[in-house]
């Protein structure tokens, strides 16, 4: 069965840090470009981080840039978010998503999501 | 960053009703525009990509159409199954950018 799976979210104080991880399975891992996108609760999607489907070059939103970082094993087929020095504006559901990628090529968008995991920010 | 604005931001509409919903960008993006739709609680599903290309094992009866900066989404006869928030996204330039969403509701 073709699917991502998130986890690791959590409740995290502001300044804290946190590790999501996002299992793939049902398709060649190894092969794709993978992102992570957010939806902070009740308001719309905001991509946060793209890695290669070799893990050669990595992108961030200027939002999360020098805090997250992007990584990727692709002999477990796992994709990671590491993402310190949190901020209350970080709270939201947090997806994994394929690109609909080609080898070197990578298409930005999104053509498998995961069902997300919820990173709350609070003291 | 490409700005994306939707309308409407919501409708109301019946099973059976054609939809339209409207996406527009802040500079040309040549066809490089996706469709999303989120039911509540759900991940974003797919729908559309380059503007016009129906994602496998998508209904029919979705189908997108523009260039540039002016892009629809057309839902030929609304189903039950299709009152969700609808999102566009941009991916011609770095960063990709999502539309604020039109969410369709039963009338």
């Amino acid at each position: 069965q073709v699917q991502l799976v998130e986890s690791g979210g959590g409740v995290v104080q502001p300044g804290g840090s946190l590790r999501l991880s996002c299992a793939a399975s049902g398709f060649t891992f190894s092969s794709y470009g993978m992102h992570w996108v957010r939806q902070a609760p009740g308001k719309g999607l905001e991509w946060v981080a793209f890695i290669r489907y070799d893990g050669s070059n990595k992108y961030y939103a200027d939002s999360v840039k020098g805090r997250f970082t992007i990584s990727r094993d692709n002999s477990k087929n796992t994709l990671y978010l590491q993402m310190n020095s949190l901020r209350a504006e970080d709270t939201a559901v947090y997806y994994c998503a394929k690109d609909d990628s080609n080898g070197d090529y990578a298409y930005w968008y999104f053509d498998l999501w995961g069902r997300g995991t919820l990173v709350t920010v609070s003291s | 960053a490409i700005q994306l604005t939707q309308s409407p931001s919501s409708l109301s509409a019946s099973v059976g009703d054609r939809v339209t919903i409207t996406c527009r960008a802040s500079q040309g993006i040549s066809s490089a525009l996706a469709w999303y739709q989120q039911k509540p609680g759900k991940a974003p599903k797919l729908l559309i990509y380059d503007a016009s290309s129906l994602e496998s094992g998508v209904p029919s009866r979705f189908s997108g159409s523009g260039s540039g900066t002016d892009f629809t989404l057309t839902i030929s006869s609304l189903q039950p199954e299709d009152f969700a928030t609808y999102y566009c996204q941009q991916f011609n330039n770095y960063p990709c950018t999502f539309g604020p969403g039109t969410k369709v509701d039963i009338k």
